[in-house]
């Protein structure tokens, strides 16, 4: 059974960079041929995708965070990782981890999800 | 890259069936297969019920069924149950990017 967890720091100021870390348990992220993605909601509102990794050799990211968001593959410890720069109030929201499957936008493992505050 | 679009809210008695559409442009559902809906309860995560547009992963129910014409899909929920009373989300392929839909809250009355 595929499993994935979030963790990460769920306290920000203003102008620090997010990092959350996504751990992986019953598949294997470098064997795999799934794409690793985050997706965001802020409170109240709808869900955001930020964007998806495969293996560290592709990246796709969400035009609206292009430019302030890093994703990557620890493989040895089968995680993948998000960083966003500069955050702000408007980035406050649970972030979650998934799983895409084969076809584009088929997430269908996800995470439990951290809450993650900008103030 | 604009959310697709769906409506806030739809109600429907026990039993019912609604529909909840999700409309983008000819760049996205228009211009690939590739939609997904999810559902979602409060302070849970995410479940996928649809991909492709009308595949029911394993132990999804067929009461959810899906749909497209040109740039809209479609979310078909048969025989309503309490259990359907929840948030749901449109995702869909586009240029080397995914767009989700604003969300839907379904409620049953």
């Amino acid at each position: 059974q595929v499993q994935l967890q979030e963790s990460g720091p769920g306290l920000l100021k203003p102008s620090e960079t997010l990092s959350l870390t996504c751990s992986v348990s019953g598949d294997s992220i470098s064997r795999s041929n799934h794409f690793w993605g985050w997706i965001r909601q802020p409170p109240g509102k709808g869900l955001e995708w930020i964007g998806n990794i495969f293996y560290s050799v592709r990246t796709f990211y969400s035009p609206s965070l292009r430019g302030r968001v890093t994703m990557s593959i620890d493989a040895s410890k089968n995680q993948f990782s998000l960083k966003l720069k500069s955050v702000t109030a408007t980035d406050t929201a649970v972030y979650y981890c998934a799983r895409e499957g084969s076809v584009g936008g088929t997430f269908d493992v996800w995470g439990q999800g951290t809450m993650v505050t900008v103030s | 890259q604009s959310a697709l679009t769906q409506p806030a809210s739809v109600s429907g008695s026990p039993g019912q069936s609604i529909t909840i559409s999700c409309t983008g442009t000819s760049s996205d559902i228009g211009a690939y297969k590739y939609v997904s809906w999810y559902q979602k309860h409060p302070d849970k995560a995410p479940k996928l019920i649809l991909y492709e547009v009308n595949n029911r992963p394993s132990g999804v129910p067929d009461r959810f069924s899906g749909s497209k014409s040109g740039n809209t899909a479609s979310l078909v929920i048969s025989g309503l149950q309490a259990e359907d009373e929840a948030e749901y989300y449109c995702i869909s392929q586009t240029t080397g990017a995914l767009v989700v839909g604003g969300g839907t809250r379904v409620t049953v009355l």
